[in-house]
């Protein structure tokens, strides 16, 4: 298994350019999440998903829209990029509820 | 709403000595708990995870943490460490809240270890 897969590693982008992260898991997990890390602040929750077709908000979610059409597949979209939004990007996933989370290798974004 | 503490930012020890990273919680309803470790440059790995019964809970690593109730805290502790367990350390929350899992984490431990 390739657990969880997050694209690109990196990607810098100009104030006001769209891009999707890319995340997807191979564990047939239903629960998926997106998390920022900022020096400081820990991991904050933007959106999750607990299931194909569910999704709800997080902590922090404005600026960022997801959509899940397949179990395997929870990408996150930012409209336009805003220099608040450099950050660290890291996917998660798992089963049921209350059980341990399993992380992407995260992708680092850089907004100009 | 639930919120974690990491009373220590930064925590620099000497190569084989004990450490003890402090992390406190509030909740009005059970809670489940963990440590994850974030090594530089990679994504979060679980460390360890309380759920219920024994209230010492033992991790990979050499890592033990205790949950303590009346306290609301659930320290991580390793009594001899090793230059590889340089690394952020970050404890966590979960409650259930309509059939979601929701993560609240700590804002993170930096552990360096000096020889």
């Amino acid at each position: 298994n390739a657990g969880v897969t997050q694209t690109p590693k990196f990607q810098v982008l100009k104030t006001g350019q769209s891009m999707t992260l890319q995340c997807a898991q191979d564990m047939n997990h239903e629960y998926m999440s997106w998390y920022r890390q900022d020096p400081g602040m820990g991991l904050r929750l933007i959106h999750y998903s607990v299931g194909a077709g569910i999704t709800d908000q997080g902590e922090v979610p404005n600026g960022y829209n997801v959509s899940r059409s397949t179990t395997e597949d929870f990408p996150l979209r930012l409209l336009s990029a805003a220099p608040s939004q450099t950050s660290v990007y890291f996917c998660a996933s798992t089963r049921g509820t209350n059980n341990e989370q399993f992380f992407g290798p995260g992708t680092r974004l850089t907004v100009l | 709403a639930q919120s974690v503490t990491q009373l220590d930012s930064q925590v620099p020890v000497f190569e084989e000595a004990p450490v003890e990273l402090r992390c406190n919680y509030s909740s009005s309803v059970s809670v489940y708990l963990f440590w994850y470790v974030q090594y530089p440059n990679q994504g979060l790995q679980l460390l360890l995870k309380y759920l219920s019964g024994s209230t010492l809970v033992k991790g990979i690593n050499g890592f033990e943490a205790e949950f303590n109730k009346s306290q609301t805290s659930f320290h991580l502790r390793k009594p001899s460490v090793h230059i590889s367990d340089t690394a952020e350390y970050f404890c966590a929350v979960s409650q259930t809240i309509q059939g979601a899992q929701k993560l609240v984490f700590g804002q993170g431990t930096r552990l360096t270890i000096n020889p």
